[in-house]
C-alpha cells in the first residue's frame, strides 16, 4: 500500500490565487513527521514546511501552510497568493518513528503550473 | 546556514567509464547521507543510506558493485557509478540530516548524469 499519496499529478492555477496540493499518508506509528518540498526544473529540493504528528497547531511558513487533519491522515499544502515562481514539482514526504529516523518516504509529486 | 554541496552538477561520460559524484556537508557533520536517483517526472528513489565509517545500506534492486558509496568522513560522501551505461543516465541527489538541529534535512543541488 502507498504510504504517501499525492492524487494530483498536475495542476494549473491562475496567478495570485490560492492553491491546495493534496497529500494523504498511511502509518500505524504514532510518531511521524510530514514534509513538503518544492523541486523547480533545476532539480534542487527546496524545503518548504514541516509538521510533526504531535504538533497541536498547523505549521505555517510565510505563504505556505499545512492543513494537517490527523484523523483523516491528510497533510495538504496550501500556497496563498500564488506566484509565477511557484511553478514546480511539489513532493510530500513522511518520516516514521522517532526523530532519529531521517529516512523519508516520498509521494509521487504534483506538477504545479501557475498561469499569468 | 548549513548546506550540502554536491558536485558535479552536470556530467557527461562515455559508456564503460566511471564517474564520481561528491556531496559535502558544510557547517555540520553529516553522519548519515541518503543517495537518491530520480527519473524524469518521477519521485525520488532511495538508492542507499551511508553512515560515516561503515558500509552503506543499499535498497533492494540497487547493485552495490555498480553504485559504490563511500562515506569516509563526517563531511564527505561519494557515489561512484562504475562502468556506466546509457541506462544509468539520471538525476542523482544526496541528502543529509543535521542531527543537531532536529528535523532539518539538507539536500545537495543534484547531479545530472548523461552516459553516451
Amino acid at each position: 500500500a502507498q504510504k504517501i499519496t499525492q492524487t494530483q499529478p498536475g495542476m494549473f492555477v491562475q496567478e495570485k490565487e490560492a492553491v491546495t496540493l493534496d497529500c494523504t499518508y498511511d502509518t500505524s506509528d504514532p510518531s511521524y513527521g510530514l514534509f513538503w518540498y518544492k523541486q523547480p526544473s533545476s532539480g534542487e529540493m527546496i524545503f518548504l514546511i514541516y509538521q510533526g504528528s504531535y504538533d497541536q497547531q498547523n505549521a505555517t511558513e510565510g505563504r505556505y501552510s499545512l492543513n494537517f487533519q490527523k484523523a483523516r491522515k491528510s497533510a495538504n499544502l496550501v500556497i496563498s497568493a500564488s506566484q509565477l515562481g511557484d511553478s514546480a514539482m511539489y513532493f510530500c514526504a513522511m518520516r516514521e518513528g522517532r526523530d532519529s529516523n531521517y529516512q523519508l518516504i516520498w509521494g509521487a509529486g504534483t506538477k504545479l503550473i501557475i498561469k499569468p | 546556514g548549513a548546506v550540502v554541496s554536491q558536485h558535479p552538477s552536470r556530467v557527461i561520460c562515455k559508456s564503460g567509464t566511471s564517474v564520481k559524484i561528491e556531496c559535502r556537508s558544510l557547517d555540520f557533520q553529516a553522519t548519515t547521507m541518503f543517495w537518491y536517483r530520480q527519473f524524469p517526472k518521477k519521485s525520488l528513489m532511495l538508492m542507499a543510506t551511508s553512515n560515516e565509517g561503515s558500509k552503506a545500506t543499499y535498497e533492494q534492486g540497487v547493485e552495490k558493485d555498480k553504485f559504490l558509496i563511500n562515506h569516509a568522513s563526517l563531511t564527505l560522501s561519494t557515489l561512484t557509478v562504475t562502468s556506466a551505461h546509457p541506462e544509468d543516465s539520471s538525476f542523482y541527489i544526496c541528502s543529509a540530516p543535521d542531527r543537531a538541529s532536529g528535523n532539518t534535512i539538507y539536500f545537495g543541488e543534484g547531479s545530472w548524469l548523461t552516459v553516451v
